[in-house]
């Protein structure tokens, strides 16, 4: 059965310091999403990596996936306040909607 | 443009009563996914519908059920409520061709609470 692992699960930084989330999955995939979640609320789409070294960025954050490794990272540049929340890593494919989720990197941001 | 919506937000039942979870996807979007929300956890993937049926299920016990209506909204029902089936329930949507992009959209989530 697919696993996916997030680390750390949770994490506290300065402002201004970067800092790296991983995940690692158990199986084949051929697709890697990054979801942002506040606090009682629904999940935010941040990336959708669909092949071996896709990389994108937006703002601080910045995602890579190396599908060999089973393993994706998201970067987070001079951390500010407003990214403190929970990051969910997933993995899914192309036949399914099916998607498989981490548990969870809870990253508070404190000046 | 609105996302997809889901109704309730919030509600409470008592257990061994039954619940109906109702959700209308992004305009334009044909298939729709459930999935329930733990507290503290990440999200578990219920089941899948499209065209009216349902294409793909998760490890849930057929207390959980679904449907899918001719205008793609979708319902989810969970009979027998156990205190255990306290979440958030996430609809997600796609569009056509959404299996190329990656695209899927969740909405705010229903909080259900089972006293």
């Amino acid at each position: 059965e697919l696993k996916v692992e997030q680390n750390p699960l949770f994490l506290s930084m300065q402002e201004g310091k970067n800092y790296t989330i991983y995940c690692n999955y158990s199986t084949t995939s051929d697709r890697l999403y990054w979801y942002r979640q506040d606090p009682g609320k629904s999940l935010e789409s941040l990336f959708v990596l669909l092949s071996n070294g896709a990389v994108k960025q937006e703002g601080r954050l910045m995602a890579s996936l190396d599908t060999k490794a089973r393993l994706s990272t998201l970067h987070i540049t001079a951390a500010v306040h407003d990214l403190s929340a929970t990051y969910f890593c997933a993995v899914g494919s192309y036949n399914t909607d099916k998607l498989i989720f981490g548990t969870g990197t809870r990253l508070q941001v404190f000046p | 443009d609105a996302g997809v919506t889901q109704s309730p937000t919030h509600l409470i039942k008592t257990r061994g009563q039954q619940v109906t979870l109702r959700c209308s996807p992004k305009s334009g979007h044909d298939t729709v996914s459930w999935y329930q929300q733990a507290l503290g956890q990440g999200p578990q993937f219920i089941f899948q519908y499209y065209e009216e049926e349902e294409r793909q299920r998760g490890n849930f016990p057929d207390r959980f059920s679904g449907h899918q209506f001719p205008n793609y909204s979708s319902e989810l029902n969970v009979n027998a409520l156990l205190l255990g089936d306290s979440a958030l329930y996430l609809c997600a949507s796609r569009p056509p061709g959404g299996r190329d992009t990656g695209e899927l959209f969740f909405g705010e989530g229903s909080r259900l609470t089972v006293l």
